[in-house]
């Protein structure tokens, strides 16, 4: 079985530009959680979506948004870019809800310049 | 307040000794935690998930489970250098709004 997929790997961004990564979960997985990775605050959860619907946010600006398609594919969109974006961002996929093991993608780095 | 804490790396252990990782958690209602390693520049590995009291043992890994503590850790036998990482510990989050609230990962290093 195909594991989580996430393009692109890499992108580099100047502040003030827009971004939209993009994640394949595991088939047959209806969530997707998204996270970011930074050094020094570690791996923060941004939302997770399930059947298409938002399910849970953290604590993040309005400028991270998301969205999951009927296919369970998810996208994540961050506007406006700041400098402190710069991070490795992480989608994990469950089969239901977020309580099941999440697997991970390789992730997608995140460099603003 | 943070709901999921590890112990403060990093760890290092010689070749063939057992490695003993530790997290607490805020949560009394916890049901479930999960090991995660995660190389250097890699993406976190699920390990071991536990759900009940108790040891769960997986090869060399055991997840052991203390509800009444609140404490989860994660003892690795007989370390392998291939073991060297950074490992993460799991639970439900709750005042975060988030349903799965990562530790802050402890280094492993296991020396040859």
């Amino acid at each position: 079985k195909a594991g989580v997929t996430q393009t692109p790997r890499y992108l580099i961004k100047t502040r003030g530009q827009q971004v939209t990564l993009s994640c394949s979960p595991i088939s047959g997985h209806r969530s997707v959680s998204w996270y970011q990775q930074t050094p020094g605050q570690g791996l923060q959860f941004l939302f997770e979506y399930f059947s298409e619907t938002q399910r849970n946010k953290g604590n993040f600006p309005g400028r991270f948004s998301g969205r999951q398609f009927s296919n369970s594919r998810s996208e994540m969109n961050v506007s406006t870019l700041e400098l402190g974006d710069s991070a490795l961002y992480l989608c994990a996929s469950s089969f239901g809800s977020s309580y099941n093991e999440q697997f991970f993608g390789p992730g997608t780095r995140l460099t603003v310049l | 307040q943070k709901e999921v804490e590890q112990n403060s790396g990093p760890l290092s252990v010689p070749e063939g000794a057992i490695a003993s990782l530790n997290c607490t958690y805020s949560d009394r209602g916890s049901q479930s935690f999960f090991w995660y390693r995660q190389y250097s520049g890699k993406s976190p590995e699920l390990i071991m998930s536990i759900y009940s009291n108790g040891d769960k043992e997986d090869g060399r890994f055991t997840a052991q489970l203390n509800k009444a503590s609140q404490y989860v850790s994660l003892l690795i036998r007989d370390s392998q250098p291939s073991d060297s990482a950074t490992y993460l510990c799991a639970g439900p989050g709750e005042t975060s709004g988030s349903r799965l609230t990562f530790g802050e990962g402890t280094q492993l290093t296991v020396n040859p």
